[in-house]
């Protein structure tokens, strides 16, 4: 799994509903990001962070909230307020963002999470 | 504006050929290069990394950089079907205005080898 994992694999959300998606690492990395990718699209950053309870929005973070109170576990809210929130999530982990080496990037295998 | 650009393809190479995938990126202080491959359905995973001028090979595959003409590109020798796939490239965002350790994703680029 690369170090990384994410769960559930796949999720349906009802409108109106806020859903939680787990991301977990177990290398003692410093760093985690959250991107969301919808179909034919680059990965889009929502929130990071660079080291236990701290983080920081991404270019998306409207509409999802995250917190980061063990090192090794970075959850994402997608709240109500997201209006399209239809999309493949993707958790990240780098060892740190302090240059090169430290600023490569694994990813775990994914959410899709499906608005019904 | 943070851009890193690709062609989208999709790019057809036959069994055998090389595949020459190019990335260009507009910040001039961008220090880190990578190349992810995402199959369909999948999450990406690193092909490789690449911080200086030049070539840089591991296997079949040569990165390039020229940060001169912020430029980097992916080359596959030796194409097989299985490397058939999104490749992404993806730039460090020093220069962009955010945390030095995030990375700048380009849209990727559609690789499909014909038997």
């Amino acid at each position: 799994d690369g170090g990384i994992t994410q769960s559930p694999k796949y999720l349906f959300r009802k409108e109106g509903q806020n859903v939680t998606l787990s991301c977990e690492q177990n290398l003692n990395h410093d760093a985690m990001y959250w991107y969301r990718q919808d179909p034919g699209q680059g990965l889009r950053l929502i929130y990071y962070s660079q080291i236990v309870n701290d983080f920081q929005k991404g270019d998306i973070a409207e509409g999802y909230s995250v917190s980061r109170e063990k090192k090794e576990s970075f959850p994402l809210t997608v709240t109500s307020a997201q209006k399209n929130p239809t999309a493949f999530y993707l958790c990240a982990r780098s060892l740190g963002a302090g240059g090169q080496g430290t600023d490569t990037q694994y990813f775990g295998p994914g959410t899709r999470l499906t608005v019904l | 504006q943070k851009e890193v650009e690709q062609n989208s393809g999709p790019l057809s190479v036959p069994e055998g050929a090389i595949a020459s995938l190019n990335c260009t990126y507009s910040d001039r202080v961008s220090q880190s290069f990578f190349w992810y491959r995402q199959y369909s359905g999948k999450s990406p995973e690193l092909i490789m990394s690449i911080y200086s001028n030049g070539d840089k090979e591991d296997g079949r595959f040569t990165a390039q950089l020229n940060k001169a003409s912020q430029y980097v590109s992916l080359l596959i020798r030796d194409s097989q079907p299985s490397d058939s796939a999104t490749y992404l490239c993806a730039v460090n965002g020093w220069g962009y205005g955010g945390s030095q350790g995030n990375l700048i994703f380009g849209k990727g680029t559609k690789l499909s080898v014909k038997p």
